[in-house]
């Protein structure tokens, strides 16, 4: 069964250094999306991604976020400048195109640890 | 604006016993809703889906949830429990136009006791 992957599964990395968390979503999918979710609380969406373009993001993705579809199988979230605040599990997921089917499928996650 | 509520941060049955996870949502458009579950240590795998077909949704695991427009609920049951359910349960609720991003609950923990 295809499935949404992720690497790495866990992240550690200084505060102030650029980290990139990197995605295959499934192949016939086209509409790609970020979400974290920091230890104990709910899972928060940050971006969705169709046809090389941001299509909706949250207040969470700011400047210091970006995402990327490099080639034609991955998809990456750039976090510029970490902060300690930005430990969390960051959320690959993947969905059709037609409008009628909304179900996203989820990655296992990267853990990422700022020190 | 949506928002999801999931009364019951952590529910604890026995093996065997029904199983019911409360969820409720507010949306200003007609609501498209998900429960996830999340195995420790893993990611988040879809159980069902209530896409405005028919309010009574079969998903894996012998789960299902019912659509209620006057309640605003989509609560998830199981007639049985097993060991193996024991896990984190996400309500999760999209359908505004245009947009796709999913706006989830805080979870309701579920231990399953022998």
């Amino acid at each position: 069964e295809p499935e949404v992957t992720q690497t790495p599964s866990h992240q550690v990395t200084q505060m102030g250094q650029e980290v990139i968390l990197r995605c295959v979503p499934i192949s016939n999918h086209l509409y790609f999306y970020w979400y974290r979710q920091i230890l104990g609380q709910k899972v928060e969406f940050l971006v969705s991604f169709y046809n090389n373009e941001i299509s909706e993001k949250s207040e969470i993705f700011d400047d210091q976020f970006s995402v990327e579809r490099p080639d034609g199988s991955n998809f990456t979230l750039k976090i510029r400048s970490t902060k300690l605040e930005d430990s969390a599990m960051y959320f690959c997921a993947s969905s059709e195109a037609p409008r009628s089917s909304y179900e996203q499928y989820f990655g296992p996650g990267t853990r990422l640890t700022v020190t | 604006a949506q928002s999801v509520t999931q009364l019951g941060s952590h529910v604890s049955v026995s093996e065997g016993a029904l199983v019911l996870l409360r969820c409720n949502y507010s949306s200003s458009v007609p609501p498209y809703l998900f429960w996830y579950v999340q195995y420790p240590n893993q990611g988040l795998q879809l159980l069902l889906k209530y896409t405005s077909a028919a309010t009574l949704v079969k998903g894996i695991n012998g789960f299902e949830a019912e659509f209620k427009k006057s309640e605003t609920s989509f609560h998830l049951t199981k007639p049985s429990a097993h060991m193996s359910d024991a896990a984190e349960y996400f309500c999760a609720v999209t359908g505004d136009t245009g947009r796709r991003a999913l706006t989830f609950g805080s979870g309701t923990r579920l231990q399953v006791q022998p």
